[in-house]
């Protein structure tokens, strides 16, 4: 597609339930991001792929965080047993370029966890 | 510290004024430098990207310091529909590569 697809807009879980959120790059764009903004507009890099294949991960708090970007599926990130600080945007965006490249956003995904 | 600071603001400024922001960088690798602008819990869009000899477009001028690891935003004759948050961005090539955004300035300009 022309842009960056996040499904879903808005999500509310509650505490301890698990959500999951999608994301569709830009077609022909090899490199991934996730991104989590929360009140105070932090962006905090959570991970990154190139293709299929994890680039980054170095943001991802992995004990209840995973991601995945499959071959001909929307990339994913899902949080398990969530809290109420993982209440945020939560970004995706995607490039061409790793490094030089401008980064194309998505619309985002509100998760609200209650 | 924080990898990229920002003045958070917020900048109230009146219409054709003259504004700037600062925003410094820690890490001396960073590679490529940007201005994004996000409005009101939008999506970010990039504004421009920021060269080393400086760069321009329209009223918005972009100045990098590789010295003093800082760079700046210029935004000359301000409309109201310049007001948003200017997020600095940095890309770090650590391992792979990283985009580390800076926290934004807010800006308000009023009538």
């Amino acid at each position: 597609g022309e842009e960056v697809a996040q499904t879903p807009k808005h999500l509310v879980r509650g505490e301890g339930q698990k959500a999951k959120l999608y994301c569709a790059p830009i077609k022909g764009h090899s490199y991934v991001f996730w991104y989590q903004q929360v009140l105070k507009n932090e962006f905090k890099f959570l991970i990154s792929f190139q293709n299929e294949n994890v680039f980054d991960e170095t943001g991802m708090p992995k004990e209840r965080f995973s991601a995945k970007c499959l071959p001909n599926s929307p990339c994913s990130l899902e949080i398990q047993a969530t809290k109420l600080e993982d209440s945020a945007v939560y970004f995706c965006a995607s490039t061409r370029d790793r490094g030089t490249g401008e980064l194309f956003f998505g619309e985002g995904s509100r998760l609200t966890v209650l | 510290r924080k990898e990229v600071e920002q003045d958070p603001g917020p900048f109230n400024v009146p219409e054709g004024a003259t504004v700037a922001f600062n925003c410094t960088y820690s890490n001396s690798a960073s590679q490529s430098f940007f201005w994004y602008r996000q409005d009101c819990r939008k999506e970010p869009k990039l504004l421009m990207s920021v060269y080393s000899s400086g760069n321009e477009d329209g009223r918005f001028t972009a100045q990098l310091n590789r010295a003093s690891q800082y760079i700046s935003l210029l935004i000359r004759d301000s409309k109201l529909s310049d007001s948003a948050t200017y997020l600095c961005v940095v890309n770090i090539p650590t391992g792979g590569f990283k985009t580390i955004f800076g926290a934004g300035t807010r800006l308000f300009v009023k009538a």
